[in-house]
Formats: structure tokens, C-alpha cells, sequence
């Protein structure tokens, strides 16, 4: 069984550049989310996909942010011109929906970004 | 806005004894809770959740209990172990709302010996 994995495990960038996350849920889950964390903070809704269709964005996604799950498989976050701000965990998480209405949802270990 | 509070920050008990974490909640739209636990450099571990048409749901050494009038749920650990010491995090979400989680703060538990 392999949970939910996402690469890079950690990423040091410099203000301005642009980086790319990318999350590889639960093989037979049609839902995907992303979650972001800050320190001291619990994890804070970003967007969720079921299958290849993104069907909620939060404001906190400014329009710096782009996330694509192609085929309905993994899924890619882009942040573009990184701000000091975007430094943060970044979580995604995985569940499969149900008649029966399941709701957990499985996380990945996360992105750590730090952006200098 | 915090719609889901977790407001102690942090709990010590001893091996053996009951942890007690509490959280409340002010969106009356939730009906599904979920607890996770969290180790540093980890994702959130799934541990226990309940449905609001439940008042009490048992897994093991683990219970959560919901009091909808009030608003307020907690977990019971019982008997506390040294691995049970992390962070706790309460979640709640919505039907119709893209189960999308809205997550208190934490509370750090220590388990001593």
C-alpha cells in the first residue's frame, strides 16, 4: 500500500523565481486537495480537485498560484514570482468519495518551501 | 475567523493516565469531525472522526465525544502512551462543502513517563 507522496520533500528558492510541487495521491481516490500550513497554524484549504476537474479554489489562492491534475492522477502546484509570504508547508491530501459519505482524507508528508 | 478553536495549546500528562483534548467549533453548517495527529516533518495522521448524527465514536484507546449543542467535541486517549506525544489537530467540514477540512490550531500533547 503507498499513501499519498509528494516531491520535493523540500525546497529553498529565491524571491521571484517560480517552483513547482507535485503531490501523487491514494491510487483509487478521485479526490485531491492541497492544504497549506504556517507555523503555529493548522493546515489551511487551498483547492481540491475530483478527478481532473478543480472545483473549489480559496481566496488564499492568489492568482500566482496555478494547480492542474491532469488525467485525474497526480496533481502539480505552481506558484509563480514567490513572495517571502509563500514560504510555508504545503500539504496534500487524498480521499475517495463515497455513497456512504467517507470523509477522511490522507495526507502526503508535504513540501516545506522556504523562499529567501 | 477562526470557525474551529483549539484553545489550549498545550497538555502534559502521565504514562497511563486519560489525555483530554478539547476543541470547539462556531460554524453550525459542520457535521463531520475528524481528529489528526501530527509529528514534526510529517503529514497529519488520521486518527478518529464523527458524524454529527453520533454523539460518541471509540477506536481502541481512542473516543471522541460531540456535544452539538454546545458546540464542542473532544478526544480521550486512554491509557496514554510516550508515542501518543504530538500535535493534535481538530477538523471539521461540510456537507456539499467539497469535504473541504477547516482545521483548528494544534494543541502540542506530551506524554511523560
Amino acid at each position: 500500500d503507498t499513501g499519498v507522496s509528494q516531491n520535493p520533500r523540500h525546497k529553498i528558492t529565491k524571491r521571484g523565481q517560480n517552483v513547482t510541487f507535485r503531490c501523487d495521491p491514494i491510487s483509487e481516490h478521485n479526490r485531491l486537495y492541497w492544504y497549506r500550513q504556517t507555523l503555529g497554524q493548522g493546515p489551511e484549504f487551498l483547492t481540491y480537485f475530483q478527478n481532473e476537474a478543480q472545483l473549489e479554489k480559496s481566496r488564499l489562492l492568489s492568482d500566482r498560484f496555478s494547480a492542474e491534475r491532469p488525467k485525474g492522477s497526480f496533481s502539480t502546484l505552481e506558484i509563480q514570482r514567490t513572495e517571502q509570504g509563500d514560504s510555508a508547508m504545503y500539504l496534500c491530501a487524498s480521499s475517495r468519495e463515497l455513497r456512504t459519505a467517507t470523509y477522511e482524507q490522507y495526507f502526503g508528508p508535504g513540501t516545506r518551501l522556504t523562499v529567501t | 475567523d477562526q470557525q474551529v478553536k483549539q484553545n489550549s495549546p498545550s497538555l502534559s500528562v502521565q504514562e497511563g493516565r486519560i489525555s483530554i483534548l478539547n476543541c470547539d467549533y462556531t460554524n453550525s453548517m459542520f457535521d463531520y469531525f475528524l481528529w489528526y495527529k501530527k509529528y514534526p516533518a510529517e503529514g497529519p495522521t488520521f486518527l478518529i472522526s464523527i458524524s454529527s448524527i453520533k454523539d460518541k465514536n471509540e477506536d481502541g484507546r481512542f473516543t471522541v465525544f460531540l456535544n452539538k449543542s454546545a458546540k464542542h467535541l473532544s478526544l480521550h486517549i486512554v491509557p496514554s502512551q510516550p508515542g501518543d506525544s504530538a500535535v493534535y489537530f481538530c477538523a471539521a467540514s461540510a456537507t456539499g462543502g467539497g469535504n473541504k477540512l477547516t482545521f483548528g490550531t494544534g494543541t502540542q500533547l506530551k506524554v511523560e513517563l
